[in-house]
């Protein structure tokens, strides 16, 4: 089983959608949970780092971590054409080596 | 916003050559990392460096990869003699403390011929 496990998508959906992202892991120890956004070519930009378990909102995005069910989920609301890019889920253990989904590409149709 | 400066944004090499990646993290950042992506694959650790010592590495890091911070303010990473799946983009990260997320940089797109 993969350490860490993210639908590649592609995703495609119109603007203003609500859009849903979501990385499953098999390490119960991952204690950080983070999601990067990468444009073509150039590298992940941090968008979201939650602690443990809960919610936490910064504008449009919203990120969930389910620990119990190692789940952690990113959450866009009224999506736009510029949030069209690759959405990394990224995890660690402490101070250990982060490690990376896939990454899911997103499209957002205007 | 502070942010991470790799150079070059593109080198290209040829096989068994040496190159040198270099980074700037941000200035009052004391956790230093290099990441590689391979075009179509995930984002891999290679390298984690702080206090001037490498505290990790992973299992692709071996005897031809070698990091320095030769100043207080660069953060190189070197690849001795490059083979064909060296080609990758290079990414180097830095972060204040263990707890923040970290900052990337553009990454450097090495080309191994």
């Amino acid at each position: 089983q993969k350490e860490v496990e993210q639908d590649p998508g592609p995703l495609s959906v119109p603007e203003g959608a609500i859009v849903s992202l979501n990385c499953t892991y098999s390490n119960s120890a991952f204690q950080y949970f983070m999601w990067y956004r990468q444009y073509s070519r150039k590298g992940p930009e941090l968008l979201m780092y939650t602690y443990s378990s809960g919610n936490k909102e910064d504008g449009r995005f919203t990120a969930q971590v389910d620990k119990s069910s190692k789940y952690i989920s990113l959450f866009i609301r009224d999506s736009q054409p510029s949030d069209s890019a690759t959405y990394l889920c990224a995890m660690r253990q402490g101070a250990q080596k982060l490690v990376f989904g896939q990454g899911t590409r997103l499209t957002i149709n205007p | 916003e502070p942010e991470v400066t790799q150079t070059p944004s593109h080198q290209v090499t040829q096989m068994g050559q040496e190159v040198i990646l270099r980074c700037v993290p941000i200035s009052n950042h004391l956790y230093f990392y290099w990441y590689r992506q391979i075009l179509g694959q995930k984002v891999e650790f290679l390298v984690s460096f702080y206090n001037n010592e490498i505290s990790e590495k992973s299992e692709i890091f071996d005897d031809q990869f070698s990091v320095e911070r030769p100043d207080g303010s660069n953060f190189t990473l070197k690849i001795r003699s490059t083979k064909l799946e060296d080609s990758a983009m290079y990414f180097c990260a830095s972060t204040r403390a263990e707890e923040y997320g970290y900052t990337f940089g553009s990454g450097t797109r090495l080309t191994v011929v």
